[in-house]
């Protein structure tokens, strides 16, 4: 497509249920970021995907979080027994290449409130 | 590891008035320095870039950024703001070896009043 897409775009959820966020990226973009952005703050970063393979998980908050990307393409980041502190906007990026010279485009973001 | 510091929560400015946005930045590496803005509910839309070359960037909408090394500042500009361009705006770096990914700032919201 020609941009990253993310749905759903909100999802609320009850404390303790498990959610499935979902992130399709340019295509043929090799590296696949996901953001964590709280309100009023900036963009953390959670975890990045080079392909199919996840190099780097070390901003994912608990082992409540998961990340995959099993063919190299769709990623899906999955929330379980879900907290009041995991209401944020889950923003994924996607990038060309692995150097920053390439640029990352951003999806409009999932907006997760847990009630 | 890469850190931006953005010291301005918030900056309101009337309209057609200049404006700049602070952007300070630490890193051992050679750095690739990035804003974006973000409109309510919305996502993240790349304003410019500086890569390499020349240390002033052009971006869209009239905004535009200068690299300053010695200084680890990369501030954006534009002379003549709009009601429009009230937004979140956001500073990040990326750098090193290997992957890189974004580090953003905490944000500063610009505030365009009539």
């Amino acid at each position: 497509g020609a941009g990253v897409s993310q749905s759903p775009r909100y999802k609320v959820a009850k404390r303790g249920q498990d959610v499935a966020l979902r992130c399709d990226p340019i295509s043929g973009h090799v590296s696949l970021f996901w953001y964590q952005q709280a309100l009023g703050q900036g963009p953390e970063f959670l975890t990045y995907f080079q392909n199919e393979a996840q190099l780097d998980k070390s901003g994912l908050p608990s082992d409540r979080f998961f990340a995959e990307r099993p063919e190299g393409s769709v990623s899906t980041l999955k929330i379980q027994r879900t907290q009041q502190e995991d209401s944020a906007v889950y923003l994924c990026a996607s990038s060309l290449g692995v150097q920053g010279n390439y640029g990352y485009t951003f999806g409009s973001g999932t907006r997760l409130t847990v009630v | 590891a890469q850190s931006v510091t953005q010291l301005d929560s918030q900056v309101p400015v009337f309209e057609e008035a200049p404006v700049e946005l602070r952007c300070n930045y630490s890193s051992s590496v050679s750095v690739y320095l990035f804003w974006y803005v973000q409109y309510p509910n919305q996502g993240l839309q790349l304003l410019l870039k500086y890569l390499s070359g020349s240390t002033l960037v052009k971006g869209i909408n009239g905004f535009e950024a200068e690299f300053n090394k010695s200084q680890t500042s990369f501030h954006l500009r534009k002379p003549s703001v709009h009601i429009s361009d009230t937004a979140e705006y956001f500073c990040a770096v990326s750098g090193g070896t290997g992957f890189q990914k974004l580090v953003f700032g905490t944000g500063t919201r610009l505030l365009v009043s009539p």
